[in-house]
């Protein structure tokens, strides 16, 4: 069975500062997919990126940058110079190859931007 | 672009009594899923759904749960009798088909609240 791990339940940072989600993941599949999704207050959950196991490049979108090492099965995320619109639960999840790609999430970690 | 979407936004019940959740996914995709999170927790998988059938359910998916795509376009997650623990947000998500480069979408939610 697959687990997702986020260790870090809630992280305060002041706008501007650079903050790194973690995220560890376990499986005895080679053959999987990591996501983050993004869920705001309202409720959504927003779909951030995808990763696929035989993919270790690293990953650079915007103040957005993930982390993908197999080596300690970690897909942690980090976002530069943050911003209040960045406040947030941000959830990890782990899809193995096969026909129903179900999600496994992890508990989330709830980042909060200060002005 | 395509979006899924969620009817109702908040749904109110009492104990006991049936609901039926509503979804309407991305029009071509082939895989349709529902989740749940309880207020602070984690998304849970419950079930997905292909080529009219399940293909996987979750032990919280008991047979108080169904679901049916009854005209091509909705899907539907029904709890026959709902108890005070079936309070929770319902994710609707749906994808294009069982290719390595797809990803889930997720719906806005339904809040439900049982009494």
């Amino acid at each position: 069975a697959q687990k997702v791990t986020q260790a870090q339940t809630e992280i305060s940072v002041v706008e501007k500062e650079d903050v790194t989600l973690d995220c560890v993941y376990e499986t005895r599949d080679t053959t999987y997919y990591l996501f983050w999704y993004k869920q705001p207050p309202s409720g959504e959950l927003v779909f951030l990126i995808r990763r696929n196991s035989f993919d270790e490049q690293n990953e650079i979108s915007g103040r957005y940058s993930w982390n993908f090492q197999k080596s300690t099965s970690s897909f942690n995320f980090t976002i530069t110079a943050s911003q209040v619109v960045d406040s947030a639960v941000y959830f990890c999840a782990l899809t193995l190859g096969g026909s129903n790609y179900k999600l496994t999430f992890g508990k989330g970690t709830l980042l909060t931007v200060n002005p | 672009e395509p979006e899924v979407t969620q009817t109702p936004s908040h749904q109110v019940t009492q104990m006991g009594q049936e609901v039926i959740l509503r979804c309407v996914p991305i029009s071509n995709h082939l895989y349709f899923y529902w989740y749940r999170q309880i207020l602070g927790q984690k998304v849970e998988f419950l079930v997905s759904f292909y080529n009219n059938e399940i293909s996987e359910k979750s032990e919280i998916f008991d047979d108080q749960f169904s679901v049916e795509r009854p005209d091509g376009s909705n899907f539907t997650l029904k709890i026959r009798s709902t108890k005070l623990e079936d309070s929770a947000m319902y994710f609707c998500a749906s994808r294009r088909g069982a290719g390595r480069t797809d990803t889930q979408y997720f719906g806005p939610g339904t809040r439900l609240t049982v009494l």
